[in-house]
């Protein structure tokens, strides 16, 4: 069965520092991976996924997330923290030999003091 | 915005009553689908649909009724809930399902709250 963990329900960093939001999942074939954001009182909005290729993935606002098949390990990255950047970020993954559905992760928020 | 709209933001409903929320997308999409959140829980996949077919059901309750009259509205027809029903749900849609690789697209969610 398909799962995703993201083993932090908060993260706090300052502006300017560089944040990491993690991510592990499990599937039984070749995953793809997504992250989505979610502001107060908004839906979720897409931010990358990693389908195949390169492992290293770019996506909005600067954020970025780095594929590991060997940990499954599918963590977001920022270099430079935003204060905007406070949210709630999930983590999902879907098998695609397993059908529809997109696994979610139960969601980290992450937290950017000035 | 994301393209998705759902109406209402919010709603209050008593157990007995019967309500709809409704669900619009405007990017040509060919599935949409329904979710609940709850606090402190993953998002619970509730219903898909793929040009205005059921594909999924994940054993919700009968109380919840989707309807998809085409691919740019969906529909979630509620009766008789419960108190544990309360939470935020989300509409979504997305290209299409059957490569798996396209991602979904959200609405702002109806606030339901469930007295």
């Amino acid at each position: 069965a398909q799962s995703v963990a993201q083993p932090e329900d908060q993260v706090n960093v300052a502006e300017g520092n560089p944040l990491t939001v993690k991510c592990t999942y499990s599937v039984s074939g070749n995953p793809y991976l997504f992250w989505y954001v979610q502001y107060p009182n908004r839906g979720l909005q897409f931010l990358l996924k990693y389908i195949t290729g390169d492992n290293l993935v770019k996506g909005s606002y600067g954020f970025e997330a780095e594929f590991n098949k060997s940990q499954t390990s599918f963590h977001l990255k920022k270099p430079s923290a935003l204060v905007s950047d406070s949210a709630l970020y999930f983590c999902a993954v879907r098998d695609p030999q397993a059908g529809t559905a997109l696994i979610f992760g139960k969601g980290t928020t992450l937290s950017v003091s000035s | 915005e994301t393209g998705v709209t759902q109406t209402p933001r919010h709603l209050v409903m008593g157990m007995t009553n019967k309500k709809s929320l409704k669900c619009e997308q405007h990017l040509g999409h060919n599935a949409m689908y329904w979710y609940k959140q709850s606090a402190k829980k993953p998002l619970e996949l509730m219903f898909v649909y793929s040009l205005e077919e059921r594909v999924e059901n994940n054993s919700v309750p009968s109380r919840f009724s989707p309807e998809c009259p085409n691919s740019s509205h969906l529909f979630l027809h509620l009766h008789t809930l419960q108190p544990e029903d309360s939470a935020l749900y989300l509409c979504a849609s997305s290209q299409d399902i059957g490569g798996s690789s396209y991602e979904q697209y959200f609405g702002p969610g109806t606030r339901l709250t469930v007295t």
